[in-house]
């Protein structure tokens, strides 16, 4: 069956601080990876996108994400946090003709001043 | 580019009610577009692939009748939610697909709140 996990519900870290959000997907063919994030009460917006190629990808922000086959994850990180950077983070897997996305559970970033 | 828009941003109504909630993509044409909710603290689920100019393809669990949707233009899709009740309170976000040929993303809308009173 295909899934995503994002094992982090809640994570904290301190302005200037590194971070990494996990993504752990499970999908039959070759997938199409994607980060977004979404601010309270807004849609969403695309961080970044895995199809092919140099597994690691940069996107806006100063985010950027590694997909690793063999361990199925497709981790987001980020060098230096920004109190801006609070909000809701999704991992998203698809793919295929009908090009639904599977969406993870969130993970909810707060930054400490 | 790809931006796409939901009209309203929120909604209340009475119960018995119909809602009808605009979907558009601005810059671009659309053949595809995504229906999905969120209920508060939980992820997106998605509820219908929109089609245009073709029957909405709706998710198993989705009740077809009340969740009306219709995807007149390659620009627009709405979703109308029928005779709402309370239970039918929540976000409810678009997207569109970029048109084939290019890498296969989604554009998401802001999203529609809907309180059904």
């Amino acid at each position: 069956a295909q899934s995503v996990t994002q094992p982090d519900i809640h994570i904290t870290v301190s302005e200037g601080a590194s971070l990494e959000l996990r993504c752990n997907y499970s999908y039959g063919a070759t997938p199409y990876l994607f980060w977004y994030v979404q601010s309270p009460g807004q849609g969403l917006q695309l961080l970044l996108k895995y199809f092919s190629g140099d597994t690691l990808v940069q996107g806006i922000k100063g985010f950027e994400a590694e997909f690793k086959r063999s361990q199925s994850s497709f981790n987001l990180r980020k060098p230096s946090v920004h109190w801006s950077d609070a909000a809701e983070y999704f991992c998203a897997v698809g793919g295929g003709a009908t090009n639904k996305l599977i969406f993870g559970t969130g993970t909810l970033l707060a930054v400490q001043p | 580019g790809a931006v796409v828009s939901q009209h309203p941003s929120w909604v209340i109504c009475k119960s018995g009610t119909s809602v009808k909630i605009e979907c558009r993509s601005l810059d671009f044409q659309a053949t595809t577009m995504f229906w999905y909710r969120q209920f508060p603290k939980q992820s997106l689920m998605l509820m219908a692939t929109s089609n245009e100019g073709s029957k909405a393809t709706y998710e198993q669990g989705v009740e077809k009748d009340k969740f009306l949707i219709n995807h007149a233009s390659l620009t627009l899709s709405t979703l109308t939610v029928t005779s709402a009740h309370p239970e039918d309170s929540s976000f409810y976000i678009c997207s569109a697909r970029v048109p084939l040929g290019s890498t296969e993303t989604q554009y998401f809308g802001p999203g529609t709140r809907l309180l059904v009173l």
